[in-house]
């Protein structure tokens, strides 16, 4: 475990509201990853970083999802409006290069 | 692209019992392999690797080898105990400057006493 700490653990929330998750890294990574899980896809990868710069979003499924890094140590991944599709457990997870990636515990949404 | 196909589980032995899972793999340029665990609740946790074709991975007593004839990193442990029941993950990552790992759906294993 390098500490990736994610906040809320857990989350329900209604369709049409605003859903941030959060990440902070507490070792020092220049990768970082954001997955979702769920039984019907598996793991997806929603987008990465790397230097805090956003390098490939290509599996952010559309325009209600976004994500920011504004520093090394805290990202964010917002859903605006949220849906019940998006009913997941979302993963942090930071590495460095072809090396090994560290998963955070992940926050379990529910969106009803 | 990439892709990552395992066996469907879910698994279910004894205690004791022999386990292999398999996993096979299609990807450009010259991979590296991952088996990754998952225990309830948590989120995964590397098992081994493998960076280039013939090398094994081993750690607590499970092992893999990369076969580049077969595109395969087949998962095995000789005795599986309670405690090894989770959710196995085959993984790859393509390299270069690509460092997104594609995951295998997963084998749910439950281990019987």
């Amino acid at each position: 475990d390098a500490g990736v700490i994610q906040s809320p653990r857990h989350e329900v929330t209604e369709m049409g509201q605003e859903v941030t998750l959060r990440c902070k890294p507490i070792s020092g990574h220049d990768y970082l990853f954001w997955y979702r899980q769920t039984m019907m896809r598996g793991l997806e990868l929603l987008i990465y970083f790397n230097n805090n710069v956003p390098i490939d979003d290509s599996g952010m499924p559309e325009d209600r999802f976004s994500a920011k890094m504004p520093n090394a140590s805290f990202s964010t991944l917002k859903i605006q409006p949220s849906e019940p599709r998006d009913s997941a457990v979302y993963f942090c997870v930071v590495g460095s290069g072809r090396a090994q990636q560290f998963f955070g515990p992940g926050t379990r949404l529910t969106v009803l | 692209g990439n892709s990552v196909t395992q066996m469907e589980g879910p698994v279910t032995l004894s205690e004791e019992a022999f386990l292999t899972i398999n996993c096979t793999y299609t990807a450009t340029g010259y991979p590296s392999l991952f088996w990754y665990v998952q225990y309830p609740g948590e989120g995964l946790q590397l098992l081994l690797k493998a960076t280039k074709a013939d090398d094994k991975g081993s750690n607590k007593g499970f092992e893999a080898t990369y076969r580049k004839e077969t595109t395969s990193f087949h998962l095995e442990k000789g005795s599986v105990q309670v405690s090894d029941s989770a959710v196995y993950f085959c993984a790859l990552n393509s390299g270069g400057s690509n460092y997104k790992l594609t995951f295998g759906k997963g084998t749910l294993l439950t281990v019987n006493p």
